[in-house]
């Protein structure tokens, strides 16, 4: 199975509201990464967060990291209808490879 | 300074052909890594390459090979194609943590 879950799948917010999602992954980590993909597009990176650290902030993203529970959540304030897009966490695991594992994605959509 | 560039955007093949994917990297970066995104799922990670060899490979067979140049571009081939490898397939650069993607190709196995 892959070593990141988000959830939920699918979330649908109204424009101005918050959104949050959430990973959880299985093996220790160097980092933990969020992507945000556009309908059959490519991958944006939107932020990292190394495994020693527990909060980052971009902008209107904040990002939490709790290693002790193998979780990760996005949040992303005040939503614009812009914001419409499948959001991935993506972990590096601590194991010596030099592959990243994607999960499933959680699915939003922001209604204006 | 051009990101990621890979060709062709789109293509359709026939169960049983063989099938070349490009990819650019962005200026600088040395590492290309490849993706397999089905519909609806996240990226699979098929294989990275570094100073021209394969340096992790993923849970794909043989029939899924790649290749790097000393400019650093990557080709990504796959041999005797199924339905089921119809996908978007990614292309992703790297220098150090950062990963930039490209648009990818959509391949389409009928």
């Amino acid at each position: 199975s892959q070593q990141g879950e988000e959830d939920p799948q699918a979330l649908s917010i109204q424009e101005g509201e918050n959104a949050t999602m959430n990973c959880s992954y299985k093996t220790s980590i160097n980092n933990l990464q969020w992507y945000r993909q556009n309908s059959g597009r490519g991958l944006v990176h939107l932020i990292l967060i190394r495994s020693n650290e527990r909060e980052k902030h971009s902008g209107r993203l904040r990002v939490t990291l709790d290693t002790s529970k193998k979780s990760s959540s996005l949040l992303i304030t005040a939503s614009r209808a812009a914001d419409t897009a499948s959001y991935f966490c993506a972990t590096d695991p601590n194991t010596g490879g030099f592959k990243t594992i994607f999960g499933a994605g959680t699915r939003l959509f922001v209604k204006a | 300074d051009a990101g990621v560039t890979q060709s062709p955007t789109h293509l359709i093949k026939t169960r049983g052909q063989q099938v070349t994917l490009r990819c650019s990297p962005k200026s600088g970066h040395d590492t290309v890594s490849w993706y397999q995104q089905a519909l609806g799922q996240g990226p699979q990670f098929i294989f990275q390459y570094y100073e021209e060899e394969e340096r992790q490979r993923g849970n794909f067979p043989d029939r899924f090979s790649g290749h790097q140049f000393p400019n650093y571009s990557s080709e990504l081939n796959v041999n005797a194609l199924l339905l089921g490898d119809s996908a978007l397939y990614l292309c992703a650069s790297s220098r150090g943590n950062t990963i930039y993607f490209g648009e990818g190709s959509w391949l389409t196995v009928v």
